[in-house]
């Protein structure tokens, strides 16, 4: 079993829809939770880190579930600027690698 | 600030022939790694260094060495090059509550 797995869509929404889904990792003690995007042929970036409470950054929203072992990204009022391939990643309590999913590609339409 | 620095940007190899990626961070982050993104796979992690003095071996370690030279520079050695190991190699690096921060990448071709 991959240690981090995410449905890789892809997602085409219109315009102002909202848009989610969902990244499980299989290792209970993991500590630190992650959501990046990633352009077409570019560098990963950080779009937000996900906090045991939840958290919002603007139209973003990340969850963490601890319990069933996933987080969360919801999309809210897409853009067509929010078509990218997001990708989640998971730190461990007891080392420092930091594993990635294989991203969910979302396409949003006019 | 630069953030972190991988060079080259673009490389083609012969089977067999070896060749050293360079990366070097500086934001004074302690953990950096070096990842694999082929179409379809994501980022797959092929060694990593929680602090400067180790190195750890990730998901697809074989065929590869790293070298962690000080806190900034961590380099991948590719001995031997196979056309499997055509990808796009990148670089981070990471601090607690800070996340990672990724160079732009290695477009590597072996032939």
């Amino acid at each position: 079993r991959k240690e981090v797995e995410q449905d890789p869509g892809p997602f085409n929404v219109p315009e102002g829809a909202t848009v989610a889904f969902n990244c499980t990792y299989s290792n209970s003690a993991s500590q630190s939770f992650f959501w990046y995007r990633q352009d077409c042929r570019k560098e990963p970036k950080l779009l937000m880190s996900v906090y045991s409470s939840g958290n919002e950054d603007g139209r973003f929203t990340a969850q963490l579930n601890r319990a069933s072992q996933y987080i969360s990204l919801l999309i809210r009022d897409s853009k067509l600027s929010d078509s990218a391939t997001y990708l989640c990643a998971v730190k461990g309590s007891n080392d420092y690698k930091l594993s990635f999913g294989a991203g969910t590609t979302v396409t949003v339409r006019a | 600030n630069a953030g972190v620095t991988q060079t080259p940007k673009f490389q083609v190899l012969k089977t067999g022939q070896s060749m050293t990626l360079q990366c070097a961070q500086d934001m004074n982050h302690n953990s950096m790694y070096w990842y694999r993104q082929d179409p379809g796979m994501g980022l797959r992690l092929i060694y990593y260094s929680a602090s400067e003095g180790t190195t750890d071996k990730g998901e697809v370690p074989n065929g590869y060495n790293v070298s962690r030279l000080n806190k900034r520079e961590f380099s991948l050695r590719l001995e031997s090059a196979a056309p499997s190991q055509t990808s796009v190699y990148f670089c981070a690096s990471y601090q607690e509550d800070r996340a990672a921060f990724f160079g732009q990448g290695t477009r590597l071709t072996v032939v």
